[in-house]
Parts: structure tokens; C-alpha cells; sequence
């Protein structure tokens, strides 16, 4: 299948950096989403990576390393506000070709 | 605001009832995709619509069916309703339906089951 996988819940604590890992099967892959979902809200877009390597885009970073199955979101400068859900969510060839998502991880941010 | 509307925020309904789920594309979007949440299913794909025609499917039920209008809006119809359908329903939209393209979701249907 087109499994994806990350952990279910993270707690970091305000003004902190945090990892959220994402895997998933390699064969056909295509590009990784990560989005960003409050508690009964919509998610939102954070970013997309098709390339090997990390993209910046203020305090979040998202890595991609294809050979491997592997992606990350990094957020840095951690705030209260970004307590939250983070979904990942792949693309594959074959079939239909709608982005997959995982279960999502819940983030709490702490003082 | 993502700038996909969806009506009505909240229903509340009985099983075995039929309801309707609509919702508004982003001005100049094209396609809109249909999505289930519960809390123990993550975000699941429904169906995909650009300009009127169906593009993808998912994991739609048969008695789930969905359809766009020339104006572009969308509307997903739930019929012989059961506890388990209980979720957030999300519409969201791109501006041409490719998969590489963000999407823009709506603030969800919250449909309740009783």
C-alpha cells in the first residue's frame, strides 16, 4: 500500500525546536504535503517537496529524502499557537493520484 | 479564510435520513475534492470534480454521491444515514485539479448521526 506513518502525538514545550517524522513506501512516489490543522478547523497548507533536501520558509522547514522514505517538518521558535494536528500527505503514480494523508500528529506546545 | 465556503457548519440528523452537503470553490478554481474526517480514520479522500465532470474517486460509499454545477459549486449527498457517518466533512479546491497543485479546504461540515 501507500502507507504513510507518523507519530500519533508530540509535546515540546514554548520557544523550543520540534521534529515530526513522516515515512513512507518508496515505489512510485511522487511529492510529499505537509499541512497544518487546528482542532476542528481546516487544514491549511504549510508546503510541498517533490526534491531531495529542505526548504525554509520562516520558522518551518520541511525535509525530503526520497531514497529513504523519509520526510520531515521542523518548527523552530516554537508558540502556543502552534499546538495542532500536522498531517503529511503523499502522492504515488498509478492510480489515482489524489495525495494520501496520514492520521496526523498532535503537537502540544507547553509553557 | 481559505476562501472556500461550505453550508451548513453543523447537522444534526437521524439515521436512515438523507442530507446535503454543499459547498463554494475558491473564486477561479476549478475542482473540488470531497473529504471525510473522523476521529479514527484521519482525513479520507472521497471524490474529485473539475468543471463539472467527475476526475478521481475514492473511498465513497455507494450511497455517498456528489456532484459540480456549471457555476462550479459542489454539492456531496449522504443518504441512508448511519451512526458511523458521523464526521467532519471538508470540501476543498484547486485551481486546475492537478496533483501537484495546492489544495484549499473549506471550514468543514460537522455532521452528527443520531
Amino acid at each position: 500500500g501507500q502507507n504513510i506513518d507518523q507519530p500519533t502525538e508530540m509535546t515540546a514545550t514554548e520557544g523550543a525546536i520540534v521534529q515530526i517524522n513522516c515515512t513512507y513506501q518508496t515505489s512510485g512516489f511522487n511529492g510529499l504535503f505537509w499541512y497544518q490543522q487546528h482542532a476542528g478547523e481546516a487544514p491549511t497548507f504549510l508546503s510541498y517537496n517533490v526534491l531531495d533536501g529542505l526548504e525554509e520558509k520562516g520558522r518551518f522547514s520541511s525535509f525530503l529524502s526520497r531514497s529513504k522514505g523519509y520526510s520531515y517538518l521542523l518548527l523552530k521558535e516554537l508558540q502556543m499557537k502552534d499546538s495542532a494536528s500536522y498531517l503529511c500527505a503523499g502522492r504515488w503514480t498509478g492510480g489515482s493520484y489524489i495525495p494520501t494523508f496520514g492520521r496526523g500528529t498532535s503537537l502540544i506546545v507547553h509553557p | 479564510d481559505s476562501g472556500v465556503t461550505q453550508t451548513p457548519k453543523h447537522l444534526i440528523t437521524a439515521t436512515g435520513q438523507r442530507v446535503t452537503l454543499r459547498c463554494s470553490p475558491r473564486s477561479g478554481d476549478l475542482s473540488v475534492y470531497w473529504y471525510q474526517q473522523s476521529l479514527d480514520q484521519g482525513l479520507q479522500f472521497l471524490i474529485q470534480y473539475y468543471n463539472g465532470e467527475e476526475r478521481a474517486k475514492g473511498n465513497i460509499l455507494e450511497r455517498f454521491s456528489a456532484q459540480q454545477f456549471p457555476d462550479l459549486h459542489s454539492e456531496l449527498n449522504l443518504s441512508s444515514l448511519e451512526l458511523g457517518d458521523s464526521a467532519l466533512y471538508f470540501c476543498a479546491s484547486s485551481a486546475h485539479g492537478v496533483a501537484w497543485e495546492t489544495q484549499y479546504f473549506g471550514p468543514g461540515t460537522r455532521l452528527l448521526v443520531l
